[in-house]
């Protein structure tokens, strides 16, 4: 069973904090992603990851920084934390040699952001 | 420009009765459609998922079908339960590209 895991189910931090939200796989996955969820706006891409050492933005990544320096780990940074980044972050993972285009998911993080 | 779009936030069906679930894209270029379902407090599972291909794929009590001349897929769940209440998410893709994700839609199975 393919397992992605994400370092804290809940976590509140205070505005300007740089906060670090981690994400391990388990399944030897070449492709890791990062969404946020919002109520009314679904799934958003914040950033993707191909390869180790390698990133790309998604459709939101304007304040989130990415880091991927072990095949299993995709970090995502909020550099200074906003409010408006209050949401439920989601990791996911996938490969292109498996079940084509599925992508496995963490169970998320709720962020708080006061 | 939302390339996949879920035009009902929400649903309601009864226990026992079929629950369609709709959703439209725009970018011809998706050859590959899946559905998530995701419960309060957990990330996204993968339901079901259709080749372009095709028209219709079955997987027990689910069915997706796809109408690529209207851009138009749907989800077919019968008989529903009350497991089933759930958000579903449609997504699309191209080649080795991230899912296109739409917003979502929140099925209610009433016992």
């Amino acid at each position: 069973d393919v397992k992605v895991t994400q370092s804290s189910r809940y976590l509140v931090k205070r505005t300007g904090e740089k906060v670090f939200l981690e994400c391990v796989q388990d399944m030897d996955h070449e492709n890791m992603f990062w969404y946020r969820q919002d109520p009314g706006l679904g799934l958003r891409l914040i950033y993707f990851s191909y390869d180790v050492k390698m990133k790309e933005k998604g459709d939101i990544p304007e304040g989130y920084s990415v880091s991927r320096e072990k095949k299993e780990r995709f970090s995502l940074i909020l550099e200074s934390a906003s409010t408006n980044q209050t949401s439920m972050y989601l990791c996911a993972s996938s490969t292109p040699s498996g079940r084509v285009y599925e992508q496995y998911f963490g169970p998320g993080t709720r962020l708080t952001v006061t | 420009d939302q390339q996949v779009k879920q035009n009902s936030p929400s649903l309601s069906v009864q226990e026992g009765r079929i629950s369609i679930l709709n959703c439209d894209y725009t970018n011809s270029m998706f050859d590959y459609f899946l559905w998530y379902k995701k419960y309060p407090a957990e990330g996204p599972t993968f339901l079901i998922s259709i080749s372009s291909i095709k028209d219709k794929n079955e997987d027990g009590r689910f069915t997706v079908f796809l109408n690529k001349s209207a851009k138009h897929l749907s989800l077919h769940i019968v008989p529903s339960q009350p497991g089933d209440s759930a958000v579903y998410f449609c997504a699309a893709v191209s080649g080795n590209t991230p899912l296109v994700f739409g917003k979502g839609t929140r099925l209610s199975v009433i016992a």
